[in-house]
């Protein structure tokens, strides 16, 4: 199987600050990763999509100054939280999607406690 | 764009049980389901998939049909185990598109 990873896991940081989470695909290359946001006992909320070496596209209502995406390379993509505030404390999960064929498979990272005190 | 639903939302098995989670979607042009496994505390796990050329796809204990005309298709777990108990979530896309997913059903298999 593909496997993603995501660093850090958990994150506490005091409100104001800015934090960076990386994502890797650790054995295929990704065009396109995925960044989404999950709050306790719901669904998943896609935040933005990561093409590399473009702009990333964000959902609507997503800030794209505070929510700061870079997909530098085919395995690399980071989630810059900045000047966060209590109310951005959350679960961020990335995930790349692998190409085969006609159709393309999405894999998920481990995910990111973010807690902002 | 594409809607999808899934029910139930909560599920209660024994141990040993089948256990059944339905998705139903909107875009009929929508080609690719996905089903995810998520255990507490961390990310989403792909279990299984199925493409809109397949009606049915089995693996092992797990099994996913499609019902392209009804535009619905179902999550099925036989013999369930303690360690089934997760919230599985479905989604649809079509091709390069981007995901949508379900809600979400929270399974919890007793001993």
């Amino acid at each position: 199987g593909a496997v993603v990873s995501q660093h850090p896991s958990r994150v506490i940081c005091k409100s104001g600050t800015s934090v960076k989470i990386e994502c890797r695909s650790l054995d295929f290359q990704a065009t396109t990763m995925f960044w989404y946001r999950q709050f306790p006992k719901q669904s998943l909320m896609l935040m933005a999509t990561s093409n590399e070496g473009s702009k990333a596209t964000y959902e609507q209502g997503v800030e794209k100054d505070k929510f700061l995406i870079n997909h530098a390379s085919l395995t690399l993509s980071t989630l810059t939280v900045t000047s966060a505030h209590p109310e951005d404390s959350s679960f961020y999960i990335c995930s790349a999607r692998r190409a085969s064929g006609v159709q393309e498979t999405q894999y998920f990272g481990p995910g990111t406690r973010l807690l902002v005190l | 764009g594409e809607n999808v639903e899934q029910h139930p939302s909560t599920l209660s098995v024994q141990e040993g049980d089948s256990a059944v989670i339905k998705c139903t979607y909107s875009d009929s042009a929508s080609n690719y389901f996905p089903w995810y496994k998520q255990e507490l505390g961390k990310g989403p796990q792909l279990i299984i998939d199925i493409r809109s050329n397949v009606g049915e796809k089995k693996d092992q204990r797990i099994a996913v049909t499609l019902n392209k005309t009804a535009k619905h298709f179902s999550l099925h777990i036989t013999e369930t185990q303690p360690e089934d108990s997760a919230v599985y979530f479905c989604a649809a896309s079509l091709g390069f598109q981007k995901l949508v997913f379900g809600t979400g059903t929270r399974l919890l298999v007793s001993p």
